[in-house]
């Protein structure tokens, strides 16, 4: 079926160290994955994409990985800061749809 | 000038009642989409209409229909409402139907049925 796996569901990291999320998908397919970022009480909001003829994706401090062998794709956050608390989707196109993962709440710690 | 704009922002209503949530699109998109945030902020799919054809629809009850008069506004009306209704309600637009692209999202209607 379609489905997107996203782990893990909370992550809290040091203000300046690394955050990692992961996500798996089951349509082989799938070919464009975004990353949205929700603020409490925002709405979500892309923050970095890539398609399926790219491996590797950095927009600044952000960086998206893409296995398609494997199905799964992830989430980098370097430097993090306090302003990246957040809950962070990872989805994956299938047909005509864009089906999202489940979240995680990013907590950065002081 | 907001690009996505949902009305009303906030809904509270009693079991039983019909609603309406209103959404527009000044981008010139195909595409929007009605998604379902509920407690747990697991953002589901409901439905999507492209230039005004119903594209999507997921397993919705009926109570929920979709009205889009025009490719800029899809409404969604809601029958009935029950308690398990009660989430956050997001539109989105997107640029065209034939390939994926950025979603738009308005700012969404939190509805408490109570």
């Amino acid at each position: 079926g379609e489905n997107v796996e996203q782990h893990p569901s909370t992550l809290s990291v040091q203000e300046g160290d690394s955050a990692v999320i992961k996500c798996t998908y089951s349509d082989s397919a799938s070919n464009y994955f975004p990353w949205y970022k929700q603020e409490l009480g925002k709405r979500p909001q892309l923050i970095i994409d890539i398609r399926s003829n790219v491996g590797e994706k950095k927009d600044q401090r952000i960086a998206v990985t893409l296995n398609k062998t494997a199905k799964h794709f992830s989430l980098h956050i370097t430097e993090t800061q306090p302003e990246d608390s957040a809950v962070y989707f990872c989805a994956a196109s299938m047909g005509d749809k864009i089906i999202f993962g489940k979240g995680t709440r990013l907590h950065i710690l002081p | 000038d907001t690009a996505v704009s949902q009305t009303p922002k906030y809904l509270v209503t009693q079991m039983g009642n019909d609603k309406s949530i209103k959404c527009e699109q000044n981008l010139g998109h195909d595409t929007m989409y009605w998604y379902k945030q509920d407690s747990k902020k697991f953002l589901k799919i409901m439905f999507s209409y492209n230039n005004k054809e119903l594209i999507i629809n997921e397993t919705v009850p009926n109570r929920f229909s979709p009205k889009s008069p025009d490719k800029a506004h899809l409404n969604l009306h809601i029958n009935s409402l029950e308690l398990g209704d009660s989430a956050v309600y997001f539109c989105a637009s997107e640029p065209t139907g034939t390939t994926n692209e950025k979603l738009f999202f308005g700012s969404g209607t939190q509805l408490s049925v109570l």
